[in-house]
């Protein structure tokens, strides 16, 4: 069964540019949620999706956005990058059975440096 | 506002060592806890889930506790491996969401 998988894995832009990442779950889960990795503050949650709707959002500026397609897919914009954007990005999906979230599964990331 | 703590930041034992991490949470209202591992530069992979009933979840030579109350879960980790140097993450969710609230993980390095 394939993980979660994330691409682009590595890409680097320019300050003012805008980035898209794409996701796509384990077969079958419909939960997908977004994480910001940084060595200050840590991982962060940007957002959770769940059947093409937004569940659940962090704290983090409306420059950062996502959203899911009806196959589960999903995808995540930042849009006017700016340094402090730089950072490994993370999509996990969880199976949800009955209303329940289940255990997270993570991929391998992207890795986004903004010069 | 949850926060969660690992303790210690670091640690560096010999091979063969049982050793445990330490976990605390802030609001003990939480659904579930579950572990983490990261290996540098890559994702996280899922080591146990506890849910919020239960009090312990193992996995072979992994055992995690949950003790909702005093808002504590501790890893247990027997025989250590230089396989298992990484970086351990314990996590938090507030409901019945992907929403997970992280600490700030603690590295092992098991040396030879």
């Amino acid at each position: 069964k394939a993980g979660v998988t994330q691409t682009p894995r590595y890409l680097i832009k320019t300050r003012g540019q805008q980035v898209t990442l794409s996701c796509s779950p384990i077969s079958g889960h419909r939960s997908v949620s977004w994480y910001q990795q940084t060595p200050g503050q840590g991982l962060q949650f940007l957002f959770e999706y769940f059947s093409e709707t937004q569940r659940n959002k962090g704290n983090f500026p409306g420059r950062f956005s996502g959203r899911q397609f009806s196959n589960s897919r999903s995808e995540m914009n930042v849009s006017t990058l700016e340094l402090g954007d730089s950072a490994l990005y993370l999509c996990a999906s969880s199976y949800d059975r009955r209303g329940v979230t289940g255990e997270l599964f993570f991929g391998e990331g992207s890795r986004l440096t903004v010069l | 506002k949850q926060e969660v703590t690992q303790i210690p930041a670091a640690l560096s034992v010999p091979e063969g060592e049982n050793l445990v991490l330490n976990c605390s949470f802030t609001d003990s209202a939480i659904y579930n806890l579950q572990w983490f591992r990261q290996d540098p530069g890559k994702g996280l992979t899922s080591l146990l889930l506890i849910q919020s009933s239960q009090r312990e979840q193992t996995s072979g030579r992994l055992n995690a506790s949950l003790d909702k109350s005093s808002g504590r879960s501790t890893l247990y980790i027997a025989a250590s491996q230089p396989g298992d140097s990484a970086t351990y993450l314990c996590a938090v969710s507030p409901g019945n969401t992907g929403k997970l609230i992280f600490g700030q993980g603690t590295t092992l390095q098991v040396k030879p």
